[in-house]
């Protein structure tokens, strides 16, 4: 079955520097990857959708890339501030187009003045 | 637009007690899905619906259901309560559904069973 992993569970950076969070999945290639931002006690926030014909997506200080060789997609935070804490969560559809979302655990960021 | 609604937020229920949870999608959107979101487990495909009839179900036993109003309104429903079912459970909704469309989800509401 599909497996979708966050490396790291949390990363801490110091404000201003760019935040790289990786997201690594297993088996074969989705179609769409997805990444969301979730606040403690909140739910995700939709943020990004990468196709698999798109290398890279921009979005204000945010960019994700999406390498179907590596079966790997990161995601950028440049400039990092410490509004950006959060858990960021990438997700990535599964069971063809009318599929479900599965979620990886998700990677705790703390952007420290 | 108005976001998407759970209620209740918080509901403490005890061992093999029952428990409905209900869901307000955005309008228009006439896709809901649900999540189990669990320190331990993350989040947790459990279903969708989608026009009132479910198109896809993940790993969750039976106890586990949910129904689809014809005003695209979600209700999920877990029977005979363990300890192991506390979590924040999400509702998400979604224009047209799948997973290649942006999910929008609720605040969730927290079950505590005891």
């Amino acid at each position: 079955s599909q497996k979708i992993e966050q490396n790291s569970e949390a990363l801490n950076i110091q404000e201003g520097k760019t935040a790289t969070l990786t997201c690594n999945y297993t088996n074969y290639s989705p179609a769409y990857l997805q990444w969301y931002r979730q606040d403690p006690g909140r739910g995700p926030v939709f943020l990004l959708l990468i196709r698999e014909n798109e290398k890279e997506k921009r979005k204000e200080r945010l960019k994700v890339t999406f390498d179907t060789t590596l079966k790997q997609s990161l995601f950028h935070i440049t400039a990092s501030q410490p509004a950006d804490s959060a858990t960021y969560l990438c997700a990535l559809l599964y069971g063809g187009s009318q599929g479900n979302l599965i979620f990886g655990k998700g990677t705790k960021l703390s952007v420290k003045p | 637009k108005a976001g998407v609604t759970q209620t209740p937020r918080y509901l403490i229920k005890t061992r093999g007690q029952q428990v409905t949870l209900s869901c307000s999608p955005i309008s228009g959107h006439r896709s809901v899905s649900w999540y189990q979101q669990t320190p331990g487990q993350g989040l947790q495909f459990l279903f969708e619906y989608f026009s009132e009839t479910q198109r896809n179900k993940g790993n969750f036993p039976g106890r586990f259901s949910g129904r689809q109003f014809s005003n695209s309104r979600s209700e999920m429903n877990v029977s005979t309560l363990e300890l192991g079912d506390s979590a924040l459970y999400l509702c998400a909704s979604s224009f047209a559904g799948g997973g290649h469309y942006e999910q929008y989800f609720g605040p969730g509401t927290r079950l505590t069973v005891t």
